[in-house]
């Protein structure tokens, strides 16, 4: 099955300045990465999410970036904000998204002020 | 607010018993997919119903069975409930690929 690995664990960055987090996978019939924003005790919000026909996809401050010959994708925060210290993970998914979701263990994001 | 509702918020049982989470996905999704979140295991898919059908299975244990009715809510069916089971249990509706989660019910096993 799907393996998917996120680096680092914890990342703890100054206001105003860049964040990037990395996952890699392992299966290649995986075809789409979502990235989820998680609060303490809330649910998995859905961020950006990036598909296989894709290399990068940029909303505003965040961008993702795919290399499916490395499989590696990587999600970049720009300009962080106080608002974006959260657990962030990346998932790997088959079938367009339809299957069900393989998760990394996650990434805590401090935005230091 | 994702429009995905889970009942109850909080349950707490002990060892050996059942429960059952309800989830609601969002009006027109088709798909509901269950996911456990623990602290040692993180977050794992369990299971996919695809209207009314069972489509994938993932680290489904067999203690725990799920089923999706006409009105496409679903239900999480947890047995023989052991220490371990105590986790953050999600559901998820799809909509052109993308899921978006309820707010979860927290059981707890005593």
């Amino acid at each position: 099955g799907e393996n998917v690995e996120q680096h680092p664990s914890t990342l703890s960055v100054q206001e105003g300045d860049s964040a990037v987090i990395k996952c890699t996978y392992s299966d290649s019939a995986s075809n789409y990465f979502p990235w989820y924003k998680q609060e303490l005790g809330k649910r998995p919000q859905l961020i950006i999410d990036i598909r296989s026909n894709v290399g990068e996809k940029k909303d505003q401050r965040i961008a993702v970036t795919l290399n499916k010959t490395a499989k590696h994708f990587s999600l970049h925060i720009t300009e962080t904000q106080p608002e974006d210290s959260a657990v962030y993970f990346c998932a790997a998914g088959a079938g367009g998204g339809a299957d069900g979701l393989t998760f990394g263990k996650g990434t805590h994001l401090i935005i230091q002020p | 607010d994702s429009g995905v509702t889970q009942t109850p918020k909080h349950l707490i049982t002990a060892t050996g018993q059942r429960v059952t989470l309800r989830c609601s996905p969002r009006s027109g999704d088709l798909s509901v997919y269950w996911y456990q979140q623990s602290l040692d295991q993180g977050l794992q898919f369990l299971i996919q119903y695809y209207n009314g059908e069972e489509r994938a299975k993932g680290n489904i244990l067999e203690r725990f069975s799920a089923q999706q009715f006409p009105d496409l809510h679903s239900e999480l069916n947890l047995s023989s409930l052991e220490l371990g089971d105590s986790a953050l249990y999600f559901c998820a509706s799809s909509f052109q690929g993308q899921q978006f989660f309820g707010p979860g019910t927290r059981l707890t096993v005593l």
